[in-house]
């Protein structure tokens, strides 16, 4: 099965300053299809896990554009351009490129 | 609008099955499937398997199989969940979302687009 590690696994975060999380792949998620099968989902406190972004880059109905998911292949990245109090939980990737799909660590996102 | 809406908690002894519903509304239940995703105390989500609404096709993680039953009713546009031979590491909160479940070309494509709001499942003696 495919591995999905992230890094940071904690970030303290500044509101209105920006954030950045790393998702890596042990395989390449890059279908023949030219997509990448790798979305991102935040678990706010205490709620279900919502999708952020699918096919990589795609943002989800709803997300505000404060938040960017870029990357191909292994490597993935989402960004907070100005981050919010509403912004904190865990975010975690996901690829289902093969089955079953996997998540990764997850990252912890609070407010400094 | 989109809504799963998931049954009560559970406590099970070890050995006993469990079985949890996820009724579905708010958009066309042929049009997608709907995946089963755990997680445990203090961990990252896992998932489970997926059933397509269209067809009750189910797809299971290889880990699950021989204990882990998908089901659909079309009529009430529900999905339940069934695990049996329930162990202390069962326990988890259980969550059912909407999944198209394939891709344009028709292989396997996980997007968990809406979920429930998910249901605690805990075996302890």
């Amino acid at each position: 099965e495919i591995v999905m590690t992230q890094s940071p696994l904690s970030l303290p975060v500044t509101p209105g300053e920006p954030a950045s999380i790393s998702c890596r792949s042990s395989q390449s998620l890059l279908h023949s299809n030219g997509h990448n099968y790798m979305d991102w989902y935040l678990q706010k406190p205490g709620q279900s896990p919502q999708l952020l972004f699918y096919l990589g880059s795609l943002r989800a109905s709803g997300v505000p554009d404060r938040f960017s998911g870029s990357g191909s292949g292994t490597d993935f990245t989402l960004k907070i351009s100005r981050v919010e109090a509403e912004d904190v939980g865990v975010y975690y990737c996901m690829q289902s490129l093969q089955s079953p799909p996997t998540f990764g660590p997850g990252t912890r996102v609070d407010i400094k | 609008q989109v809504h799963l809406l998931q049954s009560g908690p559970e406590v099970k002894k070890p050995g006993a099955s469990v079985k949890v519903s996820c009724k579905t509304s708010g958009y066309n239940f042929g049009n997608y499937g709907v995946s089963w995703v755990r997680q445990a105390p203090g961990e990252g989500p896992v998932w489970m398997g997926w059933i397509s609404g269209k067809n009750g096709t189910p797809r299971y993680a290889q880990n699950l199989e021989g204990r882990l039953t998908l089901t659909t009713d079309t009529s009430t546009t529900t999905v339940y969940m069934e695990l049996r031979s329930l162990r202390s590491d069962d326990t988890a909160v259980y969550y059912c979302a909407r999944d198209v479940g394939v891709d344009g070309s028709g292989s396997p494509y996980n997007q968990l687009d809406n979920w429930g709001q998910g249901t605690l499942v805990t075996v302890s003696s």
